[in-house]
């Protein structure tokens, strides 16, 4: 059973370019947990979704951010518009329920914007 | 406002050394805590969760205990080993909030063979 997979490892992009950062949860996980590292910070909680919906974004900045699961294909964390602030370790979890007591995090998706 | 706080930032020790890490939370009102094992890199591992009934737990070298009511939980590791030398991250999960976990920023430890 595959772990949490999340591509690419590593993104550069220019100032003002699209980042698109993909997480494909376990198998049988319905709910995806976005977090952003940023350097010297801990991790942060962005956005909480199920299949087809997004049930908590909370830790989501207002702007040029966003986020989808589908109900086929994987979750898509997508920043519009990137700035040199938006360079960290972006980190997606799964869990197959709500509340349950573990997330399984995937290695991180590593965005460097120049 | 949930803050989670580890110290030290940094811990270096010789091998076979025990130590402890702490983690301090403001709000004792959790649901659970757990210590994660981050390499550079890499992602978060499970090491150990501790659910807010519960006072601590145990796998092989590792003991988190949990203290809520003064928010604190501590991460025990005896004999470290130079493969234990990695980040460790403690987070903490509301009873009253959605699913996310909240993070300390980690306690980079290094053990010196």
């Amino acid at each position: 059973n595959a772990g949490v997979m999340q591509n690419p490892r590593h993104l550069v992009r220019r100032r003002g370019q699209e980042a698109r950062l993909r997480c494909s949860p376990m198998k049988g996980h319905s709910h995806v947990y976005w977090y952003r590292q940023l350097p010297e910070e801990g991790l942060k909680f962005m956005v909480y979704l199920q299949k087809e919906n997004i049930i908590d974004e909370s830790g989501m900045p207002k702007e040029r951010f966003s986020a989808e699961f589908p109900k086929e294909g994987p979750s898509i964390l997508r920043i519009q518009q990137v700035v040199r602030g938006d360079s960290a370790a972006y980190f997606c979890a799964s869990s197959p329920r709500a509340y349950t007591d573990t997330q399984y995090f995937g290695p991180g998706t590593r965005l460097t914007v120049l | 406002k949930q803050e989670v706080t580890q110290i030290p930032a940094a811990l270096s020790v010789p091998e076979g050394e025990n130590l402890v890490l702490n983690c301090s939370f403001t709000d004792s009102a959790i649901y659970n805590l757990q210590w994660f094992r981050q390499d550079p890199g890499k992602g978060l591992t499970s090491l150990l969760l501790i659910q807010s009934s519960q006072r601590e737990q145990t796998s092989g070298r590792l003991n988190a205990s949990l203290d809520k009511s003064s928010g604190r939980s501590t991460l025990y590791i005896a004999a470290s080993q130079p493969g234990d030398s990695a980040t460790y991250l403690c987070a903490v999960r509301l009873t009253n909030t959605g699913n996310q976990f909240y993070f300390g920023t980690g306690t980079s430890l290094t053990v010196i063979p």
